[in-house]
This record gives C-alpha cells, sequence and structure tokens, in this order.
C-alpha cells in the first residue's frame, strides 16, 4: 500500500526558533498533501493543504505566517513551524491521496513537538 | 452540531464479542467515509473505506453505511487486545477533494 514516510518523529525545541518537518510520498505521486494537527485527547484538526507547485491553503483560523508550507515536488511537502512557543505543543501529522479524489488518506508517523 | 460526531468512550468488550462502532455526520450530500485506528501517540492506519449503502466486509471488520440516516459504523468480531485503540471515524463532505473531516474518536478496550 502507500507509504507516507514523515520526519523527525519527535523534536523538541526552545520557544522562539523554528522547526522544519518532512512529508515524503514513498512509491507514489502526490499532487496534495494534508498538514493536520492533533491536541492530547482531540481529533485530528486540519490545518491546511498543500499543492505541488503552488501556495498552500490554509484553514480559518490557521497563521499562513507561522506554518510556512513549501510543496516543491510532487514526493516532498515540508511544513515549517515558525517562532514556535509552547503552545505550539502538539502531534502534527502530514498525509497524501493516491489515485483519485475518492481514494482514502495515509498518513505519515506524525511529529511530536514538543516547545520548551 | 458538529460534523461528524462520535461517542467517546471508553466502549469496554471482552475479548472474542463484536465491538460496534458508530459515527453520525450532518452533510447529507458526503460521499465517502472512512475508518481509522490510531494507537496512543501514533497516526491513524486505514482500516476501512465505504462509499456506498450497505456492508462491506474485509476480515473481521464490517462497515455499514445508511446514507439516508446518516450515519456509519464499523463492526469488529471476535475482538482482540490488539483491537484496543481509539477509532477515528472520516467523512469527506462533497466539494472538498480529498479533505477529511474527522470525529474526536471511540476508544475501544478489549478486555481479557
Amino acid at each position: 500500500g502507500a507509504v507516507v514516510s514523515q520526519h523527525p518523529s519527535r523534536v523538541i525545541c526552545k520557544s522562539g526558533t523554528s522547526v522544519k518537518i518532512e512529508c515524503r510520498s514513498l512509491d507514489f505521486q502526490a499532487t496534495t498533501m494534508f498538514w493536520y494537527r492533533q491536541f492530547p485527547k482531540q481529533s485530528l484538526m486540519l490545518m491546511a493543504t498543500s499543492n505541488e507547485g503552488s501556495k498552500a491553503t490554509y484553514e480559518q483560523g490557521v497563521e499562513k505566517d507561522k506554518f510556512l508550507i513549501n510543496h516543491a515536488s510532487l514526493t516532498l511537502s515540508t511544513l515549517t513551524v515558525t517562532s514556535a512557543h509552547p503552545e505550539d505543543s502538539s502531534f502534527y501529522i502530514c498525509s497524501a491521496r493516491e489515485g483519485q479524489s475518492n481514494s482514502p488518506l495515509h498518513f505519515g508517523n506524525g511529529t511530536r513537538l514538543t516547545v520548551t | 452540531q458538529k460534523e461528524v460526531e462520535q461517542n467517546s468512550g471508553p466502549l469496554s468488550v471482552p475479548e472474542g464479542a463484536i465491538a460496534s462502532l458508530n459515527c453520525t455526520y450532518s452533510d447529507r450530500g458526503s460521499q465517502s467515509f472512512f475508518w481509522y485506528r490510531q494507537y496512543s501517540g501514533k497516526s491513524p492506519e486505514l482500516i476501512m473505506s465505504i462509499y456506498s449503502n450497505g456492508d462491506k466486509e474485509d476480515g473481521r471488520f464490517t462497515a455499514q453505511l445508511n446514507k439516508a440516516s446518516q450515519y456509519v459504523s464499523l463492526l469488529i468480531r471476535d475482538s482482540q487486545p490488539s483491537d484496543s485503540a481509539t477509532y477515528l471515524c472520516a467523512v469527506r463532505p462533497p466539494g472538498t477533494a480529498s479533505k477529511l473531516t474527522f470525529g474526536t474518536g471511540t476508544r475501544l478496550q478489549v478486555t481479557l
């Protein structure tokens, strides 16, 4: 089945620094990838849709200048959390779809971000 | 009203029993429905997808969809302790390309 690789799996950073998270589709091309965030005991909340070769589409309430998304190739999307603060500590998960628009999403293993 | 609703649980079933997980959704035009399993600290993994009314079986799992009543369910037969996890219902509303809306998940505990 489709494999989505996400790196790093865990990162601890100091407040004010930036963190980059990579998401790769390993065995398929993904023109669209999705970035979700999950706080403890809550469901996945879509942050943004990453579009290859164009600007990302952000969900309401998500600051595009804080969460920079780059989708430079058909297999790689990156999320950079800029000037991270403790409230940004969360589980960030990327996903991608293989094939048609009604196909299921496949998720990366997630990145646990802790901002101290 | 939440777009996708699930009972948070925990739902406790004995080993070998059938676990029944339910989900309702608000957008009647939704066409694609998915069940994901998420272990604590891990990302979701796809269990089942269903697109048409009725039942869809895959091994010990059966997904049931009733678009008229706007609910989708997941049955797990012969439940095993390894099935203990949070089960997320996901719905693709119409006109949203590939975006999925997730429920808050139901925590399942399979007891020995």
